[in-house]
């Protein structure tokens, strides 16, 4: 079976500083990854993916992500947090190894960026 | 516009009716979805289909049903057996090929409350 894991219901940062949105999975092979944002009443936006390759993967909005397949991460970062990027945060995994899985999500993570 | 619509925006039921959530794609994908989102919970998969003519029960099936007649449209009902209907509910699309690297389209959502 496939898992995701997001510790943090919340992360709270200060306009310009830098974000983490942490994310662990859990799959029997290799992994898919992948990060959406939904904002208030909306559905979920793509943001970035991890397919092969470069670990460290670039996506919109200025987000990037960094796959550890030691330890099974594949945190959101960006280097300077705007208030606009206050949502909500989800994380998703399918294992490269059984195509007929669904993507699994997290729970998500509420980010609030402050002014 | 390429993408995924859903409607209505907002739908109230009354206990013991049946409703249905409309969601039509674009996109040419072969694979939609269904997933149920409640506060402070990730996304729940009620049901998918690959195919027309051709569909799957997710993780949350019960008191809900499902139709794809057409590759462009996949409702979904919301039956008086499902218990508590209160929730976001979100529509997806994506490809469904391998190597099953690619990313879901989400439509906007529809509210749907029980009054």
């Amino acid at each position: 079976a496939q898992s995701v894991a997001q510790p943090e219901d919340q992360v709270n940062v200060a306009e310009g500083n830098p974000l983490t949105v942490k994310c662990t999975y859990s799959v029997s092979g290799n992994p898919y990854l992948f990060w959406y944002v939904q904002y208030p009443n909306r559905g979920l936006q793509f943001l970035l993916k991890y397919i092969t390759g470069d670990n460290l993967v670039k996506g919109s909005y200025g987000f990037e992500a960094e796959f550890n397949k030691s330890q099974t991460s594949f945190h959101l970062k960006k280097p300077s947090a705007l208030v606009s990027d206050s949502a909500l945060y989800f994380c998703a995994v399918r294992d490269r190894g059984n195509a007929g899985n669904m993507l699994t999500f997290g729970g998500g993570t509420r980010l609030m960026v402050k002014p | 516009d390429g993408g995924i619509t859903q409607s209505p925006k907002y739908l109230f039921r009354k206990e013991g009716q049946n409703v249905t959530l409309s969601c039509e794609q674009n996109l040419n994908h072969d694979a939609m979805y269904w997933y149920r989102q409640d506060p402070g919970q990730g996304l729940r998969l009620i049901y998918y289909s690959q195919i027309v003519n051709d569909f799957q029960k997710g993780d949350i099936a019960e008191g809900y049903s499902v139709s794809r007649e057409k590759k462009e449209s996949f409702p979904l009902t919301v039956t008086s057996a499902q218990k508590n209907p209160t929730a976001f509910y979100l529509c997806a699309s994506s490809i469904w090929a391998e190597p099953m690297n690619t990313e879901a389209f989400f439509g906007q959502g529809t509210r749907l409350t029980v009054v």
